[in-house]
C-alpha cells in the first residue's frame, strides 16, 4: 500500500474554472513532485517543492502553481482551466532532494476532466 | 523529438515468455535509469533503478543500460498475468536531478 495518498480521485470540471488537488506524502518525506499524465502518455513533470519552497519547475504556465506545507502535505492548483488540462495529475514524495537517491513513491493520482 | 521514446506497443504474450521492453533517450546528461510499473487506475511503481552501464538482475526482472547507444532495456522473465501492466521508462540527468523524464509506456498483455 502506497505512503501517498491523493484526493479527489476524480473530478469533473468546467472550462475556466479553478482546481485544487491535494496531496499526502509519505511521512518523513520533505520533497513532493507534482506530474501530469495525458491518455496515452507519460507522466510529464509540472514542478517540485522542497521544504515549502519550489526548488524546480517544468514547461508548465503559471496558472499551475502549488503549496508545500510541514505536515507533508501539499496542493496542486490550476486556474483558468483549458480543456487540455484533462489528464492524471499524480504526486510523488521523496525522502531527498532530488529523485536519484531515494527515488519517488507515487499517489494513485487524481483524475481530472476538463468539459 | 522527445527527449525520451519509448515505444507504446501493445505488446501481447502468453505466460511464460519472456518480455523485452526498451527505451531510446537523446540527453547524455541522463545517468540514472529506472523503470516502473503502472497498473489501470494507479500511480507508477518503481521496478528497477540502474545508475551506471551494464545488467542489474532483480528476481525475473533484468535492468539494462548500454550509455554508449542511448538504449535502455528491461527484461520480464517467465511472465504471468500480474505482470500485465503499462511499463514506464524514466531518466534523471545531472543536472536536473529532481526531474524525471519519463517514456510514454508500452501496454504490456499476459495472457494466461
Amino acid at each position: 500500500e502506497t505512503g501517498v495518498t491523493q484526493s479527489p480521485t476524480h473530478l469533473i470540471k468546467t472550462r475556466g474554472q479553478q482546481v485544487t488537488l491535494r496531496c499526502s506524502s509519505q511521512s518523513g518525506h520533505n520533497t513532493v513532485s507534482w506530474y501530469q499524465q495525458a491518455l496515452g502518455q507519460g507522466p510529464q513533470f509540472i514542478f517540485q517543492y522542497y521544504r515549502e519552497e519550489e526548488n524546480g519547475r517544468g514547461n508548465f504556465p503559471p496558472r499551475f502553481s502549488g503549496l508545500q506545507f510541514p505536515n507533508y502535505s501539499s496542493e496542486l492548483n490550476v486556474n483558468a482551466l483549458e480543456l487540455d488540462d484533462s489528464a492524471l495529475y499524480l504526486c510523488a514524495s521523496s525522502g531527498g532532494t532530488g529523485a536519484n537517491l531515494y527515488g519517488y513513491t507515487f499517489g494513485s493520482g487524481t483524475r481530472l476532466t476538463v468539459v | 523529438q522527445k527527449e525520451v521514446e519509448q515505444d507504446p506497443g501493445p505488446l501481447s504474450v502468453p505466460e511464460g515468455a519472456i518480455v523485452s521492453l526498451n527505451c531510446t533517450y537523446s540527453n547524455s546528461a541522463f545517468q540514472y535509469f529506472m523503470w516502473y510499473r503502472q497498473y489501470s487506475r494507479k500511480g507508477p511503481e518503481l521496478l528497477m533503478y540502474t545508475y551506471s552501464s551494464g545488467n542489474k538482475e532483480d528476481g525475473r526482472f533484468t535492468a539494462q543500460v548500454d550509455k554508449s547507444s542511448k538504449y535502455i532495456s528491461l527484461f520480464i522473465r517467465d511472465s504471468q498475468p500480474s505482470d500485465s501492466a503499462t511499463y514506464l521508462c524514466a531518466m534523471i540527468s545531472a543536472d536536473n536531478d529532481y526531474k524525471l523524464s519519463f517514456g510514454a509506456g508500452t501496454t504490456v498483455t499476459v495472457r494466461a
